[in-house]
């Protein structure tokens, strides 16, 4: 699976859009970009997945540049709530195994 | 549903004790996986099944066993407890490889 590369925390105001942008320069053509988010002390949570369009559900939108390098998931309108440590994984389809890297702290302030 | 219930929620194991951490889910979810997180760390893929009677290696396999009779159970045995493996394991299912759902964890401190 092609390593990702996320800012280890960001901050972001609440009420705002928080963009949590992933880098997967060595993404291959059938990896898909996961994101899962973890909030203090639970099981991880999965958000969002796509391949090359960008995706948009009731959580958040995914954006895929592209090259597919990259990506940057949006939270429309941050609330403390989503405070948390967001993951970015890519994977190929077939593959059974989900491997989770370090991911982003983000900080909604108040 | 339940989702995913994992049992004990919290452990304090002695070194060199044995244990079992249980996993059930109710979704009839065929895939399985554990996981362990070190404080201030990410998880760690432990060990992962396709399916009743399958099992796989992750990451950090050493130190622990699975088995998966039923489609229900994901059962991890530690068979001799080591400071290293205190952690806070969490199993998840998956329908379809796509998505994972996980349990509420179960903490475990060997000392």
């Amino acid at each position: 699976d092609a390593k990702t590369t996320q800012p280890p925390s960001m901050d972001c105001a609440e009420g705002r859009a928080a963009n949590l942008p992933c880098n997967h320069s060595t993404i291959s053509g059938n990896e898909y970009v996961y994101w899962y988010r973890q909030i203090h002390s639970q099981g991880p949570q999965y958000i969002i997945h796509g391949l090359k369009n960008n995706e948009t559900n009731e959580m958040a939108s995914l954006i895929i540049t592209e090259d597919r390098k990259s990506s940057t998931l949006i939270l429309p309108h941050a609330t403390l709530r989503d405070t948390a440590v967001y993951y970015c994984i890519v994977r190929v389809n077939r593959d059974d195994k989900i491997i989770f890297g370090k991911g982003t702290r983000l900080h909604i302030l108040p | 549903n339940a989702g995913v219930t994992q049992t004990p929620k919290f452990r304090i194991l002695k070194i060199g004790q044995s244990m079992t951490l249980q996993c059930t889910q109710d979704m009839n979810h065929n895939y399985m996986y554990w996981y362990r997180q070190d404080p201030g760390m990410g998880l760690k893929l432990i060990y992962y099944s396709v399916g009743a009677g399958i099992t796989d290696k992750g990451e950090v396999p050493n130190g622990y066993n699975v088995s998966r009779s039923t489609t229900e159970d994901f059962p991890l045995r530690l068979e001799l407890a080591a400071p290293s493996q205190t952690s806070v394991y969490f199993c998840a299912s998956s329908p379809t490889r796509w998505t994972l759902h996980f349990g509420n964890g179960t903490r475990l401190t060997v000392t």
